[in-house]
């Protein structure tokens, strides 16, 4: 079976360009989260979805940054305009929501801003 | 929001040597998860607590639910090379009629030849 799959694996670009990250569930799962890790700040939850429909969107670092989720098998997070301390590790997760089960990480996508 | 602690933040053991991570939360949990993420990669499901004293088993990986549902461990006896990365926890909450997962901020264990 597929697992989470997130594009790009890469992305290196200049300050105060537009940055879509994207990212494909793992079919039939309900949940979808956004996650950044950073040396930092360590792993931080952006925003997560259920059955399409964002239900936690605190993490989300401020007004630069927007998740969707249009359909069932397809989220992205975008950043506009990006700064360098966007820079990290974005991770995609997924997951049935029921009956805690656990969580799908993708390879995630390494962001450098110049 | 619900927050998990996590300790040691690092930890360098020598190979042999044995490995523990600890976990705490303010308020009882539903259940604990443990995820280890190699260097380079993405965090990887290991194992899920779900009850009260709850202890399960992984070859040298040892997992330990506390009584009261608000503290988690997990223990490596005679740490591998292999064992390399950050081990995170993540406490399950109930946040309205929604359940949530909260990571700890993970442990990076080295471990040296």
């Amino acid at each position: 079976d597929a697992g989470v799959i997130q594009s790009p694996r890469h992305e290196v670009t200049e300050m105060g360009q537009e940055v879509t990250l994207r990212c494909k569930p793992i079919s039939g799962h309900n949940s979808l989260f956004w996650y950044r890790q950073t040396m930092m700040r360590g792993l931080e939850l952006l925003i997560y979805f259920n059955n399409n429909v964002p239900i936690d969107d605190s993490g989300m670092p401020e007004d630069r940054f927007s998740a969707k989720m249009p359909n069932a098998s397809f989220s992205t997070l975008k950043i506009q305009p990006s700064e360098p301390r966007d820079s990290a590790v974005y991770f995609c997760a997924s997951h049935l929501s029921y009956s805690n089960q656990p969580q799908h990480f993708g390879d995630g996508t390494r962001l450098s801003i110049l | 929001g619900q927050q998990v602690m996590q300790i040691p933040q690092y930890q360098h053991v020598q190979e042999g040597e044995d490995f523990t991570t600890y976990c705490n939360s303010s308020t009882t949990l539903s259940n604990i998860q443990w995820y280890k993420q190699r260097p380079g990669g993405h965090p990887v499901f290991l194992i899920q607590l779900v009850k009260s004293g709850e202890v399960k088993k992984q070859k040298r990986l040892t997992f330990q639910f506390g009584e009261a549902k608000k503290n988690s461990s997990l223990h490596i006896t005679a740490t591998q090379t292999t064992d390399v990365g950050t081990y995170f926890c993540a406490g399950g909450f109930f946040s309205g009629s929604a359940r949530q997962l909260t990571f700890g901020s993970g442990t990076q264990l080295t471990v040296l030849p």
